[in-house]
């Protein structure tokens, strides 16, 4: 089954405490993007990947590190999070032809 | 670069009625222009788009337009139903490029 999967789902941490969001996805995509989704704020692009070792920002990249060294992965990483990265956190992909972008299910996540 | 807005925020239309939902974009180099809906609780999903070189499209209920002269394009869906009921999102982009931008969102309320 084609799918764009996230871990873990529900993530409720500190301020500082480093922590890392996988995604993977079994299409062989080359584009990857982390996005998040605030109430009022929509969807915003945190940062993007057109292929492996290949990563630029989007719209909100600050706070945020991202890493392509497989095709299939693409971890979103916060080094010191604070709580306004509170948020719904999802990854998607689609191929180098465009088209449809798949989601992930979505990472919600809690900073106190 | 991109700034998308999207009209109105909320809108709650009778069963059976049409609904439309509006988006204005910025960079005239945009030229794609994907729809997603996302139910509660679930992903986004995209459901239409439409590249820059066609002026409308539809599938069964829902069609999108498009105006490159005036920067905006809109989202039609005629006969709705309960499971119409959904947030939905504009997007706007350079096809070949993964930097995305999405409008805030319309949340659209089926009135059986």
């Amino acid at each position: 089954e084609a799918q764009v999967t996230q871990n873990p789902r529900y993530l409720i941490t500190v301020t500082g405490k480093k922590l890392t969001v996988t995604c993977s996805q079994n299409m062989n995509h080359e584009y990857m993007s982390w996005y998040r989704q605030d109430p009022g704020l929509g969807l915003r692009q945190i940062y993007y990947s057109m292929n492996v070792e290949v990563t630029d920002k989007g719209d909100v990249p600050e706070g945020y590190k991202v890493s392509r060294k497989e095709k299939r992965n693409f971890p979103l990483i916060l080094e010191s999070p604070s709580p306004n990265q509170t948020s719904l956190y999802f990854c998607a992909s689609r191929g180098i032809l465009g088209g449809e972008q798949y989601f992930g299910p979505g990472t919600r996540l809690t900073v106190t | 670069g991109e700034n998308v807005e999207q009209h109105p925020s909320t809108l709650s239309v009778q069963e059976g009625d049409s609904a439309v939902i509006k988006c204005t974009y910025s960079d005239s180099a945009s030229n794609y222009f994907p729809w997603y809906k996302q139910e509660l609780g679930k992903r986004p999903q995209l459901i239409i788009d439409i590249r820059s070189n066609v002026g409308e499209k539809k599938d069964q209920r829902i069609a999108v337009t498009l105006n490159k002269t005036a920067k905006h394009f809109s989202l039609h869906i005629t006969e709705t139903q309960p499971e119409d009921s959904a947030v939905y999102f504009c997007a706007a982009t350079t096809f070949g490029n993964e930097k995305l931008t999405f409008g805030t969102g319309t949340r659209l309320t089926i009135i059986p």
